[in-house]
């Protein structure tokens, strides 16, 4: 089966410009995740979504961070204004509905705000 | 929240040698603790899981060991090979199906 596609791959922009990223995940998975894995780190939460309601998102920061799954499919993320501190891998994954679900991780986008 | 601590955060090996990185983690709810390795460029990649039921688990040449009361669990893999270095994550679980992933463990193996 096809694996999580993420668009672009490498993207460069100014602090204060806007950016998007796009996830589609593995056909028939309902869950859904945006991670952030600074360099260094481990991969860390933003958004997790069950079909198109969000389920958990306490590290999301809102005031600059948004994103959607219209339809329970695919997925943006969006950041608006670019921070320094925004510079990472965004990593989108996804698994079948249910508990303890192996997560498959897309291969993210790496992210240099300059 | 689940806090989860892996240590060493480097590892340097010889082929063949064995490897061994451990976990802590925080809440005493967690019962699901995966595995991953993350290759350059690449995704983190699911190698083995462990649910609470069950203290040891195997899968070839990769073995996962968990102990619940004191908090921690390991990945142990034994005949190491150049093509196992990645990087290695330990991840539990918290809520419904949140994972809080550790800092990671560069492994190198030398040929």
């Amino acid at each position: 089966e096809a694996g999580v596609a993420q668009s672009p791959r490498y993207k460069i922009i100014e602090k204060r410009q806007s950016v998007a990223f796009w996830c589609n995940p593995i056909s028939g998975h309902a869950t859904l995740y945006w991670y952030q894995q600074i360099l260094g780190q481990g991969p860390k939460l933003l958004i997790q979504f069950q079909n198109n309601g969000v389920v958990d998102d306490s590290q999301l920061p809102k005031d600059r961070f948004s994103a959607e799954r219209l339809k329970g499919v695919d997925s943006t993320l969006k950041i608006q204004p670019a921070k320094l501190e925004d510079s990472a891998v965004y990593l989108c994954a996804s698994s079948r509905q249910g508990i303890q679900e192996t997560q498959y991780f897309g291969p993210g986008t790496r992210l240099l705000v300059l | 929240g689940e806090n989860v601590e892996q240590h060493p955060s480097t590892l340097s090996v010889q082929e063949g040698d064995s490897a061994v990185i451990k976990c802590t983690y925080s809440d005493s709810a967690s019962n699901y603790f995966p595995w991953y390795k993350q290759e350059l460029g690449k995704g983190p990649q699911l190698i083995i899981d462990i649910r609470s039921n069950v203290g040891e688990k195997k899968d070839q040449r990769i073995a996962v060991t968990l102990n619940k009361t004191a908090k921690h669990f390991s990945l142990h893999i034994t005949e190491t090979q150049p093509e196992d270095s990645a990087v290695y994550f330990c991840a539990a679980n918290s809520g419904y199906s949140t994972l809080t992933f550790g800092k990671g463990t560069m492994l190198l193996v030398s040929p």
